[in-house]
C-alpha cells in the first residue's frame, strides 16, 4: 500500500471521552499534517510534522489537543474531553513537495 | 484566513460542457496544487504546477497559473458526472511549511 492510511475512518463517541487517531504516512515522505474539515469548508491547518519534529500548530489546537510523530513514521492526534464542536472530518497528508491525503477519519460527538 | 479564494462557489453544467474554476491566492508561492473531493471522502491531488510554469495539462484537466495576479484556473474539458465534486487549489505557506486551501468550488454535473 502506497497511500496514506488513516484509522479508524469512523469513530462515534459520548462528550468528554478521549479519542486517539491514526495516521500512516507514504512511507518516504517526511512531511505530515493534520487538517480538520467541517461540512462545506475547506481544510483547516492544525498542525505539521517535519521528520518528528512538531514545527507549527494552529491556533485552532486548543491544549485539549494532541499530537505526536515518534520516530518520525506514524503520527497520533488525540483530543481529550471531547466536545460537540469537536465533531468534524479529521484528515492527514504527508509530502515530499506534492501532499497526498489520507480518506479522513469522521469523529462524531453524540 | 483562507490563502486561495476559489471561484464560482458553486458551479453546476451539462456532461459533455467545459468547467472552469479560479482561484486566487495572497502570498508569494513556490508551487499551487489543484486538489478534488467526492462527498464525504479524502481529497485527491490532480495536479501541481510549479511558479516558473504558466499553463499544465493532466488528461482532460488543464492548469494555468498566473503569478502576476496571484491567480490560477483549472479548467476541466467534456465534463462527466463523476466530475461532480468539489474542487480545491492550495498553496504552501509560512515559509513553505504549512498547505493553506481556499474555500473551494462545488462542481455539478448532470446528465
Amino acid at each position: 500500500d502506497t497511500g496514506v492510511s488513516q484509522n479508524p475512518r469512523h469513530k462515534i463517541t459520548k462528550r468528554g471521552q478521549n479519542v486517539t487517531f491514526r495516521c500512516d504516512p507514504i512511507s518516504e515522505h517526511n512531511r505530515l499534517y493534520w487538517y480538520r474539515q467541517t461540512l462545506g469548508q475547506g481544510p483547516e491547518f492544525l498542525t505539521y510534522f517535519q521528520n518528528e519534529a512538531q514545527l507549527e500548530k494552529s491556533r485552532l489546537l486548543s491544549d485539549r489537543f494532541s499530537a505526536e510523530r515518534p520516530k518520525g513514521s506514524f503520527s497520533t492526534l488525540e483530543i481529550q474531553r471531547t466536545e460537540q464542536g469537536d465533531s468534524a472530518m479529521y484528515l492527514c497528508a504527508s509530502s515530499l513537495s506534492e501532499a497526498f491525503f489520507g480518506q479522513g477519519t469522521r469523529l462524531t460527538v453524540v | 484566513s483562507q490563502q486561495g479564494e476559489e471561484d464560482p462557489q458553486a458551479l453546476s453544467i451539462q456532461e459533455g460542457e467545459n468547467a472552469t474554476m479560479n482561484c486566487s491566492y495572497k502570498t508569494s508561492i513556490n508551487n499551487l496544487q489543484w486538489y478534488r473531493q467526492n462527498s464525504g471522502r479524502g481529497l485527491v491531488h490532480l495536479i501541481l504546477i510549479r511558479s516558473n510554469e504558466r499553463e499544465k495539462h493532466s488528461g482532460r484537466l488543464r492548469v494555468t497559473l498566473d503569478t502576476s495576479k496571484k491567480s490560477s484556473s483549472l479548467l476541466i474539458t467534456a465534463s462527466r458526472a463523476a466530475d461532480t465534486a468539489s474542487y480545491f487549489c492550495a498553496t504552501f505557506t509560512g515559509g513553505g511549511n504549512k498547505l493553506t486551501f481556499g474555500t473551494g468550488t462545488q462542481l455539478k454535473v448532470e446528465l
